[in-house]
């Protein structure tokens, strides 16, 4: 799978947007981006995957940059409960349902 | 739906003694993975199933640990004999394969994880 860079960390105030952003410049046509997040003490949770297309959930929105070497997963109003490391995981569709490849990811603060 | 379930959710043992770490999936899930957590090397999967039949297993670290899937409900991860180096958060996942339009996947759904000690 490609490699993906994402900040160390990054902060947010409490009901403002945060975009949280990934580069994949080595993303292959097969690629499907993913973000996952993990709160603290808990173990990670998906939040939304896309391969071409901007997505939204009841999560967040993902936005995929037109020649895809780039992505944002925006939450469009933070919470105290969105304090969480976010990461972005590039899944080749043509490969299996395992490897889901962890990097570092974003720590996201969010102040009251 | 409880969810992924993990027992114990801490362990503290000192170093030689077996460890058996144990996994609910979500029912209906074929695919069952095992991760590992630490400071230094992040998280890292160890093994994952489908079917109950192991799939790719090149991510467990060496012969100390072995993995069993006997039935669709059940998994275990043993360490034989531990030491403070395996120290780490183990976490296991479930995802179905069903409904996942084609080159796509479904989400993994991730237990609350099994602190592990080793003294």
């Amino acid at each position: 799978d490609a490699k993906t860079t994402q900040p160390n960390s990054m902060e947010s105030n409490e009901e403002e947007p945060v975009h949280l952003p990934c580069n994949h410049s080595t993303i292959s046509g097969t690629d499907y981006i993913h973000w996952y997040r993990q709160l603290p003490s808990q173990g990670p949770e998906y939040v939304i995957h896309g391969l071409t297309s901007n997505v939204n959930n009841r999560m967040a929105s993902l936005a995929i940059a037109e020649d895809r070497k780039s992505s944002t997963l925006i939450l469009h109003r933070a919470t105290l409960r969105d304090a969480a490391v976010y990461y972005c995981i590039l899944r080749d569709y043509g490969g299996s349902q395992g490897n889901l490849i962890f990097g570092k990811g974003t720590k996201l603060s969010v102040k009251p | 739906d409880a969810g992924v379930i993990q027992s114990p959710r801490h362990e503290v043992t000192e170093m030689g003694q077996e460890v058996t770490l144990r996994c609910k999936p979500i029912s209906g899930h074929d695919y069952l993975f095992w991760y590992r957590q630490t400071m230094m090397r992040g998280l890292e999967l160890l093994i994952y199933f489908n079917n109950n039949v192991p799939i790719d297993d090149s991510g467990m670290p060496e012969d100390r640990f072995s993995a069993k899937m006997p039935n669709a409900s059940f998994s275990t991860l043993k360490i034989q004999p531990s030491e403070p180096r395996d120290s780490a958060v183990y976490f296991c996942a479930s995802s179905s394969s069903r409904g996942a339009p084609l080159g796509s996947y479904n989400e993994q759904f991730f237990g609350p994880g099994t602190r592990l000690t080793v003294l």
